[in-house]
Parts: structure tokens; sequence; C-alpha cells
């Protein structure tokens, strides 16, 4: 299984802010790597597929970078309602594994 | 619309076996690849297990931690994709989701776009 290391785990943060997440993986996946936002009693919401494309709907204060094994997800001017859990995924081999989250907090 | 719905969780002891099952409805189930994610109490995503369509071989995977334990299928005819749990452990406590993976033709990525509302399972003497 291709193996995740997403870093912090925790993040606090304020409204305005810029915010970095990363993620690391234990091979080479190119740009098979997604992003997703978790908030507490929904469904998790794909944000960014194939490390760089925003998905429709999605505010663009939010973007993805990265290729190969280290990819980042920026979140620029933090709103109230960014403030949850995100995940990146691996879609390369599956079983498509999860990095560990980061649960971003004000 | 699209639906996912698990049922089959519930209590059971160290040891046993427990099968879930997700009845899709509002799309064509066997053109898509299905996918098992669970989140234990406090913890993270974690993806499972994954089976193909049956126009890619209808195959299955599973991760490490369940691997030899943990089984996935379909029922295309059903609508049904189920995960087989055998000898189960108390780590396996979790919520357990169904999800749709979808192909993006545009970026040639997989992604998931559709989840359940989860199925609890604790695994507990």
């Amino acid at each position: 299984d291709i193996q995740m290391t997403q870093s912090p785990s925790s993040l606090s943060a304020s409204v305005g802010d810029r915010v970095t997440i990363t993620c690391r993986t234990s091979q080479n996946i190119y740009t098979y790597l997604n992003w997703y936002q978790h908030k507490p009693g929904k469904a998790p919401k794909l944000l960014i597929s194939a490390a760089s494309n925003l998905q429709s709907g999605v505010p663009s204060r939010f973007s993805g970078s990265g290729s190969g094994t280290d990819f980042t997800l920026t979140i620029n001017s933090l709103q109230p309602e960014d403030f949850a859990t995100y995940y990146c995924q691996q879609c390369y081999i599956p079983p498509y594994s999860f990095g560990q989250g980061t649960r971003l907090d004000i | 619309e699209v639906h996912l719905v698990e049922s089959g969780g519930g209590l059971v002891q160290p040891g046993r076996s427990l099968r879930l099952s997700c009845t899709a409805s509002g799309f064509i189930f066997g053109e898509y690849a299905m996918n098992w994610v669970r989140q234990a109490p406090g913890k993270g995503l974690e993806g499972i297990g994954f089976i193909r369509s049956k126009n890619y071989g209808g195959t299955s995977v599973c991760a490490a931690s369940v691997k030899g334990r943990f089984t996935i299928s379909r029922d295309d005819s059903k609508s049904i994709a189920y995960l087989q749990m055998n000898s189960l452990k108390t780590e396996d406590t979790a919520v357990y989701y169904c999800t749709r993976v979808n192909y993006q033709d545009y970026d040639g990525n997989s992604v998931i776009d559709y989840w359940g509302q989860g199925a609890l399972v604790i695994v507990s003497s």
C-alpha cells in the first residue's frame, strides 16, 4: 500500500490567514492526488483532483500543487467556513489511501 | 439522485464475522468502481478496500491492515456492494462508509464523489 504522510496534524489560524498543508507519499504517484474537506456530521467534500484541479464550485482561495511524492494544499484568506479537517488521498494504486488528516481550528 | 445506504453494522465480539451491505441507487451501479472507507473513533479516514467495475475485471483489493480478513464483492444485478469482515479485532471498531469512485476523463484521476451515511461497527466483548 502507498503510505501517506500529511502535516501538520493540526493547525490553528485566524480568519484572513493563509495556511499550507503538505502531503508526502511513499512512492511516486505523479499527480494522482486528491484533497478533501471534512466537517463533522457531513460527507467529505472533494476540493481538488489531480493535485491542482479545483473542482467546480470550490472557491478560488483553495489551490493545490505538487507532483511525484510531494504535494501542497494552500488556502488563502481563510474564511469561517474553512475550519474543518483536510485529507489528501492518492488514487494511483488501490486501495486509495488517505493522509492522517489536518485539523484546522480557529 | 445518487444514494448509498450501508446496512449490517452493529456490535460484534472479537474474532467473529460481520457483513456490511451497500445498496446503491440513482446511477448505473455496474459502471462504477466502489470503495470502502472507515473512520475509527477520533481518527482519520482510512481507505480499506476497492472493487473495480466488471468492465475492468471486477477485481478487488484491500488495505494491508485488513488483508486476509476482509473481502469485497459486488452484485450488480442488485446494485449492492458487500464488505465481508472476518476475524474482527477491537481495532476494527469504526464507522464504515461505502463510497462511489468516479473516473474523471479530463484529468485522469479517480475521485470519491458520493458517500453513504456510514455504518457503525463496534467490536467488543
